[in-house]
């Protein structure tokens, strides 16, 4: 089985400053990585992914994700944050099967409520 | 493109009754999964269905049920209604296969949020 911890469920910030919100998974088998934002009665929207190759990726909204084998993190970060950022993030593994397959379901952290303030 | 759909968006229902939720994926998706989320347990998986086959499912009990037409669209139902089932219950939709540059991307729809009285 696989699980996802997210290692702070809230992360103040100021406007215009660098942050850093942690995720580690575990799982006995490879997985693919996801950061997915849900902004106040919304669904998700992805903000980035971590399939293969580079172990920096880069998403929309200036965020980007470094994948750690050997720590089995997905950290995410942004270098100057705004007002609009303020959301609950979350980070999610879904199993890579065979050739390649992942059926649909994720495994998700417990979220990370970003807030920024002015 | 259309986005995910489901409706209806808020609803309420009693201890006891039965609830059916509607979500239309993406044009040319093929796979549909449900997740619940809820303050105390997060974002939960419910199943996934792909061409009308239920391909996963999480650890749910026997009241949450779910299906898929041939348009790819997709209904859960859920009987028996206990409080606990107060939540968001969002649908997402993606291609269902192997390979490419969507693999395991799920686009989630607004969801529907259920409260239990």
């Amino acid at each position: 089985a696989q699980s996802v911890t997210q290692l702070d469920s809230q992360v103040p910030v100021f406007e215009e400053a660098p942050v850093e919100l942690r995720c580690n998974y575990s799982s006995s088998v490879s997985v693919y990585l996801f950061w997915y934002v849900q902004y106040p009665n919304q669904g998700l929207q992805l903000l980035l992914k971590y399939l293969s190759g580079s172990t920096l990726v880069k998403g929309i909204n200036g965020f980007e994700a470094e994948f750690n084998k050997s720590q089995t993190s997905f950290h995410l970060r942004k270098p100057s944050v705004h007002i609009s950022d303020t959301a609950e993030y979350f980070c999610a593994v879904s199993l890579r099967y065979a050739g390649g397959t992942s059926y649909g379901k994720l495994t998700f952290g417990q979220g990370t409520i970003l807030t920024v303030h002015p | 493109k259309a986005g995910v759909t489901q409706t209806p968006r808020y609803l309420i229902k009693t201890r006891g009754q039965q609830v059916t939720l509607s979500c239309s994926p993406i044009s040319g998706h093929r796979s549909v999964s449900w997740y619940q989320q809820t303050p105390g347990q997060g974002l939960q998986f419910l199943f996934e269905y792909f061409s009308e086959t239920q391909r996963n499912k999480g650890n749910f009990p026997g009241r949450f049920s779910g299906r898929q037409f041939s348009n790819s669209r997709s209904e859960m139902n859920v009987s028996t209604l206990e409080l606990g089932d107060s939540a968001l219950y969002l649908c997402a939709s993606s291609p269902g296969i192997t390979g490419g540059p969507g693999t395991g991307e799920l686009f989630f729809g607004e969801g529907s949020r259920l409260t239990v009285l």
